[in-house]
């Protein structure tokens, strides 16, 4: 099994609606990110999360809200999607003990919004 | 406007020859790099780090060099294998922080 998964893999969704990516972790990492991926730009860093009472934007925040429900779960909504969020969008974790890099990612999610 | 960019989008090489990716960065605060490797359909996964204290570090058919001076990173890999085909990612961070910069990436393309 993966140590880090995400749900769903792939989404075509409308405009206007509300979406939640999903993303748990066996790795046991308090730390957890969030990213969306587009041509020729990389990775960029929506949210992150130290632990369970902790959360930080990222560079690309606006539009996006997550959740950590617990140290092994982090969620990612778009509480009104918008065609420009399609992307692919991955979550990662990291372990402070070895300095929070690297990071893991999972396999990630594809997302189309109409 | 990036901070860390990966000016070749793609890049072709024969199976057995030398490959060099290449990654420039403009904030000179950016003192922990790391390379990472994507294939279709699955997540990046680590390859290979440096730290700014060092100006080479190698792993098996990886090696990183880092000029500070010049603000640019690069990957060889020697040699190349046709399994080595996917985008590579550097990616940059302040004291070997949390938040990552990443490049837009390069397609690498070993033909055998």
């Amino acid at each position: 099994d993966a140590d880090v998964t995400q749900t769903p893999r792939n989404r075509i969704t409308k405009t206007g609606k509300r979406i939640m990516l999903e993303c748990s972790q066996t790795k046991g990492h308090d730390r957890m990110y969030w990213y969306r991926q587009d041509p020729g730009l990389g990775l960029r860093l929506i949210y992150y999360s130290f632990d369970v009472k902790d959360i930080n934007k990222g560079e690309i925040s606006d539009g996006y809200s997550v959740s950590r429900q617990a140290q092994a779960k982090f969620s990612l909504s778009l509480e009104s999607a918008i065609p420009n969020q399609t992307a692919l969008y991955f979550c990662a974790t990291s372990d402070p003990a070895t300095g929070n890099q690297p990071q893991h990612f999972g396999d990630g999610t594809r997302l189309s919004i109409l | 406007d990036q901070q860390v960019k990966q000016n070749s989008p793609s890049l072709s090489v024969q199976e057995g020859r030398i490959s060099i990716l290449n990654c420039d960065y403009t904030n000179s605060m950016f003192d922990y790099f790391l390379w990472y490797k994507k294939y279709p359909a699955e997540g990046p996964t680590f390859l290979i780090s440096i730290s700014s204290i060092k100006d080479k570090n190698e792993d098996g058919r990886f090696t990183v060099f880092l000029n500070k001076s010049a603000k640019h990173l690069s990957l060889h890999i020697v040699p190349s294998q046709p399994g080595d085909s996917a985008v590579y990612f550097c990616a940059a961070s302040f004291n070997a922080g949390n938040m990552l910069t990443f490049g837009g990436g390069t397609r690498l393309m070993v033909k055998p």
